[in-house]
């Protein structure tokens, strides 16, 4: 099956400081979303972004398809941030596979 | 906004027991949803895709029989853990489809068997 990595697996910024979540994907996809899991485990949707580039407040996203990855910033960074951010790709079926996960923390 | 709810949110229940876990779509139908577990510390993995009047269909490796699966309205998809024990103990979360591939998630149900 497809496997999908992503990196750092761990992050401790400083409040205000800017990050980038990379995530890669070993074979064509043609649906990738972006999740942050909160410390309650609440998964909320981020971006569906299976290519291109789409911004929503201090978060972004970028899909290059061709080459096989996915690129989530952070700007501005918040204690709220705090959690795991997983991003999940499908080729077909909509069966999501998740990455492993970049577990964030934003300190004071 | 989609949301998904799921029911308990958490569940502590004796070994042998069997525990049921409900999802619902409260504000689409949904013909599709997805069961996944979660151990602490790990990702998600999928177990099964729920299809509304139809069978489920079970990843490789995880037991039919053991995770029931019954999507009996557009709504509604239930996961019933028959004879829980103490290594069925997880978080499971539910999923649902709403409109181009893009999965809403349910807040989890946190199961501990004793």
């Amino acid at each position: 099956g497809i496997q999908v990595e992503q990196s750092p697996p761990d992050l401790i910024l400083q409040e205000g400081a800017n990050s980038t979540l990379r995530c890669n994907f070993s074979d064509s996809v043609n649906n990738l979303q972006w999740f942050h899991q909160n410390p309650w485990g609440q998964l909320i949707n981020l971006f569906y972004i299976p290519s291109g580039t789409k911004q929503n407040g201090r978060l972004s996203a970028t899909t290059v398809a061709t080459e096989r990855y996915s690129l989530l910033y952070i700007s501005s960074s918040q204690t709220t941030d705090s959690g795991v951010y997983f991003c999940a790709v499908s080729r077909a079926a909509s069966k999501l596979t998740f990455g492993t996960g970049t577990r964030l923390q934003v300190t004071l | 906004g989609a949301v998904v709810s799921q029911h308990p949110s958490w569940v502590i229940c004796k070994s042998g027991t069997s525990v049921k876990i409900e999802c619902r779509s409260l504000d689409f139908q949904a013909t599709t949803m997805f069961w996944y577990r979660q151990f602490p510390k790990q990702s998600l993995m999928l177990m099964a895709t729920s299809n509304e009047g139809s069978k489920a269909t079970y990843e490789q490796g995880v037991e039919k029989d053991k995770f029931l699966i019954n999507h009996a309205s557009l709504t509604l998809s239930t996961l019933t853990v028959t004879s829980a024990h103490p290594e069925d103990s997880s978080f499971y979360i539910c999923s649902a489809i709403r409109q181009q591939e893009t999965q809403y998630f349910g807040p989890g149900t946190r199961l501990l068997v004793l």
